[in-house]
């Protein structure tokens, strides 16, 4: 039972344009969200979050936005750039359970010059 | 640099051999974690450790022993190896007021 869904296992994106990764879940207990990104024969590094409270974080070139009714998130990257392509996952937890952070199955993304 | 240090990189090993994971964060971190990472899987959480001396499953135990060897070093030990074991492990730690976990680069366990 998959209940952190990335459904894109790759998204192609122009340089400069933007990247729209998304990820839907089925907990409705989750009441936080992460993203990561990972390159090749490195760890998963820390993104951007969000809180079941708000529907949008954003970080410099990177937005988070929540739908909670649609049970829906996703990452946005604006511009894109080539250090950009790398594997991102998306991940849930819920309070009182913080220690078990469920992930999603990632959306590998190939910016092209 | 600060973070989270995982041996080997590296390991091959012949079902039934046993292996140990060595995992070592210096973040004065409290919660350490074993993930596992296979194919078409996100990363699956093995076994965690809220604090120094405390252990519990996470969703894929079987086959893995931990132990919480300090408040520096988490270790994942497979007393008997099988190949469904093959998969890159990755140890991660967390403080506990901030909902960020920090990843070591992993370790790719290969069993023949």
């Amino acid at each position: 039972d998959q209940q952190v869904k990335q459904n894109s296992p790759s998204l192609s994106v122009q340089e400069g344009r933007i990247s729209i990764l998304n990820c839907d879940y089925t907990n409705s207990m989750f009441d936080y969200f992460l993203w990561y990104k990972k390159y090749p024969a490195e760890g998963p590094t820390f993104l951007i979050s969000i809180s079941s409270i708000k529907d949008k974080n954003e970080d410099g070139r990177f937005t988070v936005f929540l739908n909670k009714s649609a049970k829906h998130l996703s990452l946005h990257i604006v511009p894109s750039q080539p250090g950009d392509s790398a594997v991102y996952f998306c991940a849930a937890c819920r309070q009182g359970s913080r220690e078990k952070l469920t992930f999603g199955t990632g959306t590998r993304l190939t910016i092209i010059p | 640099n600060a973070g989270v240090t995982q041996t080997p990189k590296f390991q091959v090993l012949k079902t039934g051999q046993s292996m140990t994971l060595q995992c070592a964060q210096d973040m004065n971190h409290n919660s350490m974690y074993w993930y596992r990472q296979d194919p078409g899987m996100g990363l699956r959480l093995i076994y965690y450790s809220a604090s120094e001396g405390t252990t519990d499953k996470g969703e894929v135990p079987n086959g893995y022993n931990v132990s919480r060897l300090n408040k520096r070093e988490f270790s994942l030990r497979l007393e008997s190896a099988a190949p469904s074991q093959t998969s890159v492990y990755f140890c991660a730690s967390r403080r506990d007021v901030l909902v960020s976990w920090h990843f070591g680069d992993g370790t790719r366990l290969s069993i023949l």
